[in-house]
């Protein structure tokens, strides 16, 4: 099992740009996760999906879309990148929405210039 | 507003010597507490705590709950270079936007 992946590792985007993170899990999940990761911040949910075929805003939806695309795969898109969008993006699953341990991918690093 | 609030922020600490790790949090309609261990990439699951007063151990690791003070401590014996890492601290809260509601972390260096 691979787990959570997330492509690409690395990103730099010019301000304005627009992109899509992938993100898949091989673990039958249902719900599914994505966060950023700031110095000093700590890790804030920016969307998750609950199960298929629902997304719902987390505590810093602006700037971000998602798309549930199927069971496995969740994907983050930043239409129109902003400097202030540079971060380290994880996605998360787990098994429920609910109290339940979370399981991360290694991150995607983006920087917006 | 719900929060989580890790100390110290920063640790150093020789091989062989024992931390805890705190952890204290103000949330509504509190239902777990979750320890996660990060180094250079992805956050990694330690314990999950329900429950006040029951110890979870995994090896050198322990973790306990207090519900009533609202508070968490996370130990860790005979420390190792491999210990050193960023610990983070999580707490669910029911009905919450944030599903997980994240400390920033305490910062553990282990020097041998």
């Amino acid at each position: 099992n691979a787990g959570v992946t997330q492509t690409p590792k690395f990103q730099v985007l010019k301000t304005g740009q627009s992109m899509t993170l992938q993100c898949a899990q091989d673990m039958n999940h249902n719900s599914m996760y994505w966060y950023r990761q700031d110095p000093g911040m700590g890790l804030r949910l920016i969307y998750y999906s609950a199960s298929e075929g629902t997304t719902d805003k987390g505590e810093v939806p602006n700037g971000y879309n998602v798309s549930r695309l199927n069971k496995r795969e969740f994907s983050l898109r930043l239409e129109s990148a902003a400097p202030s969008q540079t971060s380290v993006y994880f996605c998360a699953s787990s098994a429920r929405q609910g109290p339940y341990e979370q399981y991360f991918g290694p991150g995607t690093r983006l920087t917006v210039t | 507003e719900d929060k989580v609030v890790q100390s110290p922020l920063s640790l150093v600490v020789h091989e062989g010597d024992t931390v805890t790790l705190n952890c204290s949090y103000e949330v509504t309609n509190f239902r777990s507490l979750l320890w996660y261990k990060q180094e250079k990439k992805a956050p990694t699951f330690l314990f999950m705590l329900t429950s006040s007063g029951i110890e979870k151990k995994s090896g050198r690791l322990s973790s306990i709950l207090d519900k009533k003070e609202l508070f968490s401590i996370l130990n860790i014996t005979a420390t190792q270079t491999g210990d050193s890492a960023i610990y983070l601290c999580a707490v669910y809260s029911a009905g919450s936007a944030r599903q997980l509601t994240f400390g920033s972390g305490t910062q553990l260096t282990v020097l041998p």
